[in-house]
């Protein structure tokens, strides 16, 4: 139990395009999900805490215009790089919490912006 | 808010042996403490949570130990095995928050 999945698992873009991510809780419902950006050999960063239904909470120094994120289920988040650059190429990971604070986290989406 | 420190950044033991990571926080208010394993481009799992009511969890060879009043918390992997070998992050968080994580620990079992 208790699987997140994300699509794509990494993609290819040229620099001005826009790329969205899905992250999916199968087999839980999740009122929070949570995007994380990875960049190599360092640790993972919280860019935003997604809640179902409600705008979401960006971190500070995110910028909320530029990655945007719709939770419109219990079982879908999506994250989308508006007019990517090749400093936003990073590994995103999407995380949903079950129960209390526990998180369960997808496999990751590789992003490389040309 | 949360700042977590995590040591050592590297950790090579031999299979056998046993491994412990350490990691401290500064948020007396954070109350949940995780811990993932991470492979080469692969998304962080679970392996072993405790929360600020308990002061040691154990799972197989996997145990955490919480220390609240001088805010750290361990990893202990006993009888490391070469599947061992990954990064491993500590986090720190509670209530609606998302979690802080430390900066990582790279383990090498050596055979």
């Amino acid at each position: 139990g208790a699987v997140v999945s994300q699509h794509p698992s990494w993609v290819i873009c040229k620099s001005g395009t826009s790329v969205k991510i899905e992250c999916r809780s199968l087999d839980f419902q999740a009122t929070t999900m949570f995007w994380y950006r990875q960049f190599p050999k360092q640790s993972l960063m919280l860019m935003a805490t997604s809640n179902e239904g409600s705008k979401a909470t960006y971190e500070q120094g995110v910028e909320k215009d530029k990655f945007l994120i719709n939770h419109a289920s219990l079982t879908l988040s999506t994250l989308t790089v508006t007019s990517a650059h090749p400093e936003d190429s990073s590994f995103y990971i999407c995380s949903a919490r079950l129960l209390a604070e526990t998180q369960y986290f997808g496999p990751g989406t590789r992003l490389l912006v040309l | 808010g949360e700042n977590v420190e995590q040591h050592p950044s590297t950790l090579s033991v031999q299979e056998g042996d046993s491994a412990v990571i350490k990691c401290t926080y500064s948020d007396s208010a954070s109350n949940y403490f995780p811990w993932y394993k991470q492979e080469l481009g692969k998304g962080p799992q679970l392996i072993i949570d405790i929360r600020s009511n308990v002061g040691e969890k154990k799972d197989q060879r996997i145990a955490v130990t919480l220390n609240k009043t001088a805010k750290h918390f361990s990893l202990h992997i006993t009888e490391t095995q070469p599947e061992d070998s990954a990064v491993y992050f500590c986090a720190a968080g509670g209530g609606a928050d998302g979690l802080t994580f430390g900066k990582g620990t790279h383990l090498i079992i050596q055979p």
